[in-house]
């Protein structure tokens, strides 16, 4: 089975930097996806890893430690607009298809 | 870059009937599309992988009669939501691999549907 671990809650300041991490236990592990969803409406695409190291979009970054089960997404120049939940996702190969699995969520609050 | 659609955004139904939700990949090929259900504040649960030409695979404990997947083209898979009752009321969302400038790998996903069951 997959199992997937985020924190359920953070806040930060406005400018700052947040680092959000992502634990993860699954059969057939085939990458690691970092998704941001605002109330109400679908989840878009931040970062994709499948290997060790960091990626790094801007004010936005991930890391990915396949030999631990574990990726961070770091979120750097904190803006009220980056307020929403960040969902780690890791692909599973299911055998016939790759699964997308998301973790519960990290509902992020920026605040002044 | 890739779009996918879904339709209705919204809709509120009555106990006993039954809703149909559409997924339509705009501009590109989905062999393969994958439905999701959130229910508030919780994350995104896979419901079933949804194969182009083939039988739908569901994830455990999703109930295959009740939630009749459908995937007669390379641009359109629909969720069909039977017999709903309130406890069905929840944000179902679509998603499809692949598209040029996604990715091989990224979902796009839909806008999602909210179901509200009376």
């Amino acid at each position: 089975g997959q199992n997937i671990d985020q924190p359920t809650e953070m806040t930060a300041t406005e400018g700052a930097i947040v680092q959000i991490n992502c634990t993860y236990q699954t059969s057939g592990f085939n990458g690691l996806f970092w998704y941001q969803q605002h109330a109400g409406e679908a989840p878009t695409f931040l970062s994709y890893n499948v290997l060790d190291g960091l990626e790094e979009k801007g004010r936005f970054s991930s890391f990915l430690s396949r030999s631990k089960g574990y990726s961070y997404l770091l979120l750097k120049e904190l803006q009220m607009k980056d307020s929403a939940s960040y969902l780690c996702a890791v692909r599973d190969w299911g055998g016939a298809t790759n699964k997308l699995i998301f973790g519960t969520g990290t509902l992020l609050a920026v605040q002044p | 870059g890739a779009v996918v659609s879904q339709h209705p955004s919204w809709v509120i139904c009555k106990s006993g009937t039954s809703v149909k939700i559409e997924c339509r990949s705009l501009d590109f090929q989905a062999t393969t599309m994958f439905w999701y259900r959130q229910f508030p504040k919780q994350s995104l649960m896979l419901m079933a992988t949804s194969n182009e030409g083939s039988k739908a695979t569901y994830e455990q404990g999703v109930e295959k009669d009740k939630f009749l997947i459908n995937h007669a083209s390379l641009t359109l898979s629909t969720l069909t939501v039977t017999s709903a009752h309130p406890e069905d009321s929840s944000f179902y969302i679509c998603s499809a691999e692949g598209g040029r400038g996604s990715g091989a790998n990224v979902l796009t996903f839909g806008a999602g549907s909210r179901l509200t069951v009376l």
